[in-house]
């Protein structure tokens, strides 16, 4: 099993809403990473995990707040958000963090901010 | 000197062409090479990549080339199709690094 799951595929949240977005995989991976994409635009790394524990927040606003219950899921709690925070915002996971250039990615949450 | 710079920024080619994808570094540290492909609404997937110990790399009609004194790298669709219309992004990762230096991505559409 090659895949990353991802809920909800879409969402659409009020600015003093708190949603979350949720990620799985069940292939073992031990580094998992949100990313964030803006149309026509690469992926953009907002956290990394490794071995459960945040080994990297690449400068993300405290309105997003990252979670690993457990080595299989992912989850990123949203607060507060702005109407600029609207984008794909993608999964992924890799064997280890020094296996970054394989990485694996669910179908995306489509987050809309209104 | 962290960039890869991707062109075309879009490309049109005819079903049964060739299309071909140009990406160049200056970090001489990177040490792996994957291209992901994106359909629109869904999560980029690793299509093929190459290491700088070998010049080419085959699978299937996709082709890696990478040119290490040149510092560039290329990705080739052979017999291209309809439905190799997507997105395309090179990238360059360093070993034991967590993470991927994307380029800005070319819009491939192939015409039937």
């Amino acid at each position: 099993d090659t895949e990353v799951t991802q809920t909800p595929k879409h969402l659409v949240m009020g600015m003093t809403n708190k949603k979350s977005l949720k990620c799985e995989q069940h292939m073992g991976h031990r580094a998992m990473y949100w990313y964030k994409q803006k149309a026509k635009k690469p992926p953009e790394l907002m956290f990394v995990y490794s071995y459960e524990k945040l080994s990297i927040n690449e400068s993300v606003p405290s309105r997003f707040s990252p979670e690993c219950p457990n080595s299989s899921l992912l989850n990123l709690h949203l607060h507060a958000l702005q109407p600029e925070d609207s984008a794909l915002y993608l999964c992924a996971s890799s064997l280890t963090t020094g296996d970054s250039y394989e990485q694996y990615f669910g179908p995306g949450t489509r987050l809309t901010v209104t | 000197q962290q960039q890869v710079k991707q062109s075309p920024q879009s490309l049109i080619v005819q079903k049964g062409g060739i299309s071909i994808i140009n990406c160049a570094y200056e970090n001489t540290a990177f040490d792996y090479f994957p291209w992901y492909q994106q359909f629109p609404g869904k999560g980029p997937a690793l299509l093929i990549a190459i290491r700088p110990d070998v010049s080419e790399k085959k699978e299937g009609r996709f082709t890696i080339s990478f040119n290490k004194s040149a510092k560039q790298f290329s990705l080739h669709i052979m017999d291209s199709q309809p439905g190799d219309s997507a997105t395309y992004f090179c990238a360059a990762s360093w070993s034991s690094n967590y993470q991927l230096i994307w380029g800005a991505g070319t819009k491939l559409i192939i015409k039937p």
